[in-house]
C-alpha cells in the first residue's frame, strides 16, 4: 500500500526559506519509471505542479518558480524534499506531494493528505 | 491564468450524463497525454483518468476521457451526489517543460 505523508511548518515570515518533507512507503525511489512531485494549490484556487523528481534522479521545475526551488530525494530514508526560498504571502497554500509513475502516464496516483502553509509576518 | 482552459463551473441532475472540456494548445494537449483528478471537498486530488482515457483501479466506468486534437473532455453518466466535487486536467507542456492544470471546474449535483 502506497502512502505519502508532508511535514514542515505552518507557518513561515516573508522572506524565510521553507522547507516540506514528503516520507513515503510501499514504493521505492530506485525503482525505474517511478517518479515524486510537490503540488500546491492556494486557498479556492488551482492545483501547480512545483517540482518533480524522478527515480535516475532528473528533476523538473516549474517554469516560474525554478529559480526559488530545490527538490532532492533521499532513497535511504524514501524522503523527497522540497526547498522553496524567499517565501511570500501569495505562497500561502496546501502543498502536496504525490506519487507518479510512467505506467500510468505521469498521473499523480498517491498524494499525501497536504499541508497547509501560511506566510505571514 | 491556467495553461488549459476549463470551465468554472458545471451541472446536472442525478442520473445526467456531463461533459468537461479541457482546451489547450499544440504544445500541450495537442502532443501529450491528459490526465483527470476529481477533488472532494476538503480532500486531496484524486487521479480519475490517465493517458486520456484510462481508468485506474476502483474507478468506475461511469467516469471516461477522451481527446481530439488540442482539447480533452471528462464524461460523467449516472450523475450522483456524491460526484460533486472539483475536476482538474493536467497535461505535459512542452514550450514550459513541466506540468500544467486547468483551473478547475466545480460541478454541482442539483
Amino acid at each position: 500500500q502506497i502512502t505519502l505523508k508532508e511535514s514542515g511548518p505552518t507557518l513561515v515570515k516573508p522572506t524565510q526559506t521553507l522547507t516540506l518533507t514528503c516520507t513515503f512507503s510501499g514504493f521505492s525511489l530506485r525503482s525505474s519509471g517511478v517518479g515524486v512531485g510537490w503540488i500546491r494549490q492556494p486557498p479556492g484556487k488551482a492545483l501547480e505542479c512545483l517540482a518533480f523528481i524522478f527515480w535516475n534522479d532528473e528533476k523538473r521545475y516549474s517554469p516560474s518558480l525554478k529559480s526559488r526551488l530545490t527538490i532532492t530525494k533521499d532513497t535511504s530514508k524514501n524522503q523527497v524534499v522540497l526547498i522553496m526560498t524567499n517565501m511570500d504571502p501569495v505562497d500561502t497554500a496546501t502543498y502536496y506531494c504525490a506519487h507518479s509513475a510512467y505506467s500510468i502516464g505521469l498521473g499523480f496516483d498517491y498524494w499525501g493528505q497536504g499541508t497547509l502553509v501560511t506566510v505571514s509576518s | 491564468q491556467s495553461v488549459l482552459t476549463q470551465p468554472p463551473s458545471a451541472s446536472g441532475t442525478p442520473g445526467q450524463r456531463v461533459t468537461i472540456s479541457c482546451s489547450g494548445t499544440s504544445s500541450n494537449i495537442g502532443s501529450n497525454i491528459v490526465n483527470w483528478y476529481q477533488q472532494l471537498p476538503r480532500a486531496a486530488p484524486k487521479l480519475l483518468i490517465y493517458t486520456n482515457d484510462q481508468r485506474p483501479s476502483g474507478i468506475p466506468d461511469r467516469f471516461s476521457g477522451s481527446k481530439s486534437g488540442t482539447s480533452a473532455s471528462l464524461a460523467i453518466t449516472g450523475l450522483r451526489s456524491e460526484d460533486e466535487a472539483d475536476y482538474f486536467c493536467a497535461a505535459w507542456d512542452d514550450n514550459l517543460n513541466a506540468r500544467v492544470f486547468g483551473g478547475g471546474t466545480k460541478l454541482t449535483v442539483l
